[in-house]
Formats: C-alpha cells, sequence, structure tokens
C-alpha cells in the first residue's frame, strides 16, 4: 500500500531557530517527492519538488534531502521565522501511467514563537 | 495568491441540503483535481479531469458526489443530502503537462471551501 508517514506530529520551536521535519514514504512507483506548506485555512502551496536523480534542493531558508535508497526526506528550516508557522507536508508521486497520483503524509504542524 | 480561486470560501449548511463549490484553476492548465482534507490530516484525493473528461473517481466519491468540468475550464463539485462527515475543507488543484517531456505534474492549489453540516 503507498504511504507517506511524516514525523513529528507537531512541533514548537523559538524563533531563529533551525529544525528539520522528516518523511518517509512506501510508494511505487515512485515519480518526484514534494514539500508543500500548508497555512491555517489555506491551500498547499509548493516548496520544492526533486526527482528520483535529485538528492538536495533548496529555496531560500528551506532545503529538502531525498535519499531514494532508504526512502526518507527531510526538510530543513534555517533561522525560523514567525511566519514560517503552518503544516509541511509531504507528498510523494506515484508514477507510471499518464496522471502522477499524489500521495499525501499528514503533515508536520510547526510553530514558531517569539 | 496560485491562480486558483475557490468559491465559495466558507460554507455552512444543514444536514440533508444540497451544496455546490466552484473552482476555477490556471486557465492554461488543463488537468484539475479535486480534494477533500479533514483536521489534521493530509488531502485525500477525490477526482481529476483532463479537460473536460473526468478520468478517475476515488472510492471516497460516494453516490452523493458529483463533480462536472462541462467546458475544460471551471468545474462545479456537488454534494447532496449532505451529512455531517462531509465537513472538510474541500481542495481544488490545476496542472499542466510540461511540453516535451513528462514534466512535473506540478499541481497548484486553491485556497479551498470549508465545509461544515450541523
Amino acid at each position: 500500500k503507498n504511504q507517506v508517514e511524516q514525523s513529528p506530529q507537531s512541533l514548537i520551536i523559538l524563533e531563529g531557530k533551525n529544525c528539520t521535519l522528516q518523511c518517509n514514504y512506501t510508494v511505487s512507483p515512485f515519480s518526484n517527492l514534494r514539500w508543500y506548506k500548508q497555512d491555517t485555512g489555506r491551500g498547499p502551496v509548493s516548496l520544492t519538488i526533486m526527482t528520483f536523480s535529485e538528492n538536495t534542493k533548496s529555496n531560500g531558508r528551506y532545503t529538502a534531502t531525498l535519499d531514494a535508497d532508504t526512502k526518507q526526506s527531510s526538510l530543513h528550516i534555517t533561522a525560523s521565522q514567525l511566519s514560517d508557522s503552518a503544516s509541511y507536508i509531504c507528498v510523494v508521486s506515484a508514477g507510471g501511467g499518464g496522471y502522477n497520483k499524489l500521495i499525501f503524509g499528514a503533515g508536520t504542524r510547526l510553530a514558531v514563537h517569539p | 495568491d496560485t491562480g486558483v480561486s475557490q468559491n465559495p470560501r466558507h460554507k455552512i449548511t444543514k444536514r440533508g441540503q444540497n451544496v455546490t463549490f466552484r473552482c476555477d484553476p490556471i486557465s492554461e492548465h488543463n488537468r484539475l483535481y479535486w480534494y477533500r482534507q479533514t483536521l489534521g490530516q493530509g488531502p485525500e484525493f477525490l477526482t481529476y479531469f483532463q479537460n473536460e473528461a473526468q478520468l478517475e473517481k476515488s472510492r471516497l466519491l460516494s453516490d452523493r458526489f458529483s463533480a462536472e468540468r462541462p467546458k475544460g475550464s471551471f468545474s462545479t463539485l456537488e454534494i447532496q443530502r449532505t451529512e455531517q462527515g462531509d465537513s472538510a475543507m474541500y481542495l481544488c488543484a490545476s496542472s499542466s503537462r510540461r511540453p516535451g517531456g513528462r514534466g512535473y505534474n506540478e499541481q497548484f492549489f486553491g485556497p479551498g471551501t470549508r465545509l461544515t453540516v450541523l
């Protein structure tokens, strides 16, 4: 069964600190892995997309890593800001056809406190 | 703002009533998706259109749910005889294949419609 699991479920950090969110997946066939940021009451917004051959990708203070052998990904947030408070969702795209089905994790809820 | 709009943003209805949501995708996108998201969970796939054709439906989409995309542009999702278990955020996304290659099929999400069934 295709699954995406994220840890921790929730996290509280102080403004200016770094943090790392984890994602493990069992999705086949694998097409790509995405991290989305979802503010409360809003739709998800894409942060990074990585294919099988990419093992790191950055978007400003966000850096995602991918280990396709162990089927693990992480999202590292540097120098956190209050606006980083949101849910971060790991999404794996299952390929093998004309439509790449997205398998979503439950998300990690990050709260950044002053 | 991703360019995908959804209306209404919030809907409160009584159990048993019908509701209809609208999604306007990014204009050049030929694929449109509907998802449902409950509190503390990631979105779950409901259905997807390529142009006006509905190509896949999830088992989550019961007979009370129907989606249309009549002209291959905007889409509507109707829920008949709403139940309290239908309370959720309904998200729409759109995508377009990258020309000349497999592409990422990156999906751009709208802000969602939050449905509350009393």
